[in-house]
């Protein structure tokens, strides 16, 4: 079985840019979850999207958003993107919606914001 | 506001030795801890879990124990081996909250041969 797959794997941009991130989950996984990942922050939660419905956010501002769709391919967008917004970005997939399954993460986009 | 945290950033170990990794967290709500392992360039990959209902889970070289009291858990690992160096996260959820997930900032493992 493929595992969670990301796209692309780097992209650099610049202030005040938007920018998307594909996440493509493993067969099957209805649940994908959003995470950004920066030094000494350790993975902050962004979203959770289950059969293309918001099930969950974190504490992030307006700015980020996603979506997913009817086959839970999942995007994410960051608009008016800031310095601070440089981070590697992982996506997770579950099978469902509970806190009681492990997540399987894909290998993360590296965006650097200049 | 860190709810869960790993108050060590890293921890080297001799190879054959026990490996003692540790992570805090604050909310009385979270009752499944999981903890994750990661190699440069990967994304994390689930290493073994524990629900609040036990305080300790074995898979193989791989122990956690949870103290609900003073809220902490730890991983051990005996015995050690090179390829368990890797950045260690420790994640926490509550109930009904779906896949939201509180993770540590993580202890870089380095396992000395």
């Amino acid at each position: 079985k493929a595992g969670v797959t990301q796209t692309p794997r780097y992209l650099i941009k610049t202030r005040g840019q938007q920018v998307t991130l594909s996440c493509s989950p493993i067969s099957g996984h209805r649940s994908v979850s959003w995470y950004q990942q920066t030094p000494g922050q350790g993975l902050q939660f962004l979203f959770e999207y289950f059969s293309e419905t918001q099930r969950n956010k974190g504490n992030f501002p307006g700015r980020f958003s996603g979506r997913q769709f009817s086959n839970s391919r999942s995007e994410m967008n960051v608009s008016t993107l800031e310095l601070g917004d440089s981070a590697l970005y992982l996506c997770a997939s579950s099978p469902r919606t509970s806190s009681y399954n492990e997540q399987f993460f894909g290998p993360g986009t590296r965006l650097t914001v200049l | 506001d860190q709810q869960v945290k790993q108050n060590s950033p890293s921890l080297s170990v001799q190879e054959g030795r026990i490996s003692i990794l540790n992570c805090d967290y604050t909310n009385s709500m979270f009752d499944y801890f999981l903890w994750y392992k990661k190699y440069p360039a990967e994304g994390p990959t689930f290493l073994i879990s524990i629900s609040s209902i036990k305080d300790k889970n074995e898979d193989g070289r791989f122990t956690v124990f949870l103290n609900k009291s003073a809220k902490h858990l730890s991983l051990h690992i005996v015995p050690s081996q090179p390829g368990d160096s890797a950045v260690y996260f420790c994640a926490a959820s509550a109930a009904n909250t779906g896949n939201q997930f509180y993770f540590g900032t993580g202890t870089s493992l380095t396992v000395i041969p």
